[in-house]
């Protein structure tokens, strides 16, 4: 079983509506978890970061962290074109505290 | 600007020839990092360093080595490529003093050929 899991897509979403990308991790010690888009031929960039179990906002993306569950997400809404990209899920703390793990990464389509 | 630069940003080499692929940063970073990204599986991390003189294994250390003499300097070696350590390779680095925010800044990937 692979530390850190998402679907690795493509997830086609009509231009306007909510995005939603989901990861799942297997190291209960992890501690933060992180959002960075990537888009093709580039490198990836971070979106944001949480830490805490709930909600956290940032203009259009919220992540959400259930720690029971072991799970983490990010919504997007309102979806533009220019959000068409890879999301890669990454995870911090665990085993190693320092060890940084990266999901494979969602690949997200906005349509028109 | 802050940034993270590395070089070659593309290179094809032939097998067992050794090849270094440098990375700096000019932000003052503490925790600087090597990944290999490939198709489906993601980004992996190679080695990681938190401080001068402080390197440790990441997910996929085999065949390669790295150093850290500098702050703004971590070189990754290949003492004797071979044909699937073919990938792009991304070197990060980040304040790494609050590891629960610690936000890595990556460079902008160098594509290793190896034939």
């Amino acid at each position: 079983q692979k530390e850190v899991e998402q679907n690795s897509g493509p997830l086609s979403v009509p231009e306007g509506a909510i995005a939603s990308l989901n990861c799942t991790y297997s190291d209960r010690g992890s501690q933060s978890f992180f959002w960075y888009r990537q888009y093709s031929g580039k490198s990836p960039e971070l979106i944001m970061f949480i830490y805490s179990n709930g909600d956290k906002e940032d203009g259009r993306f919220t992540a959400q962290l259930n720690k029971a569950s072991q799970y983490v997400s990010l919504l997007i809404r309102d979806s533009q074109p220019s959000d068409s990209a890879t999301y890669l899920c990454a995870s911090q703390g665990g085993s190693s505290a320092s060890k940084i793990i990266f999901g494979s990464g969602t690949r997200l389509s906005i349509r028109p | 600007e802050a940034q993270v630069t590395q070089n070659p940003r593309y290179l094809i080499t032939v097998t067992g020839k050794k090849l270094t692929v440098t990375c700096s940063q000019n932000m003052n970073h503490e925790y600087m990092s090597w990944y290999r990204q490939d198709p489906g599986l993601g980004l992996r991390q190679i080695y990681y360093s938190m401080n001068v003189e402080v390197t440790d294994k990441g997910d996929v250390p085999e065949g390669y080595k790295v150093s850290r003499k500098e702050k703004r300097n971590f070189p990754l070696i290949l003492e004797s490529p071979s044909p699937n350590q073919t990938s792009l390779y991304f070197c990060a680095s980040s304040l790494g003093r609050t590891r629960r925010t610690d936000t890595q800044y990556f460079g902008p990937g160098t594509r290793l050929t190896v034939l």
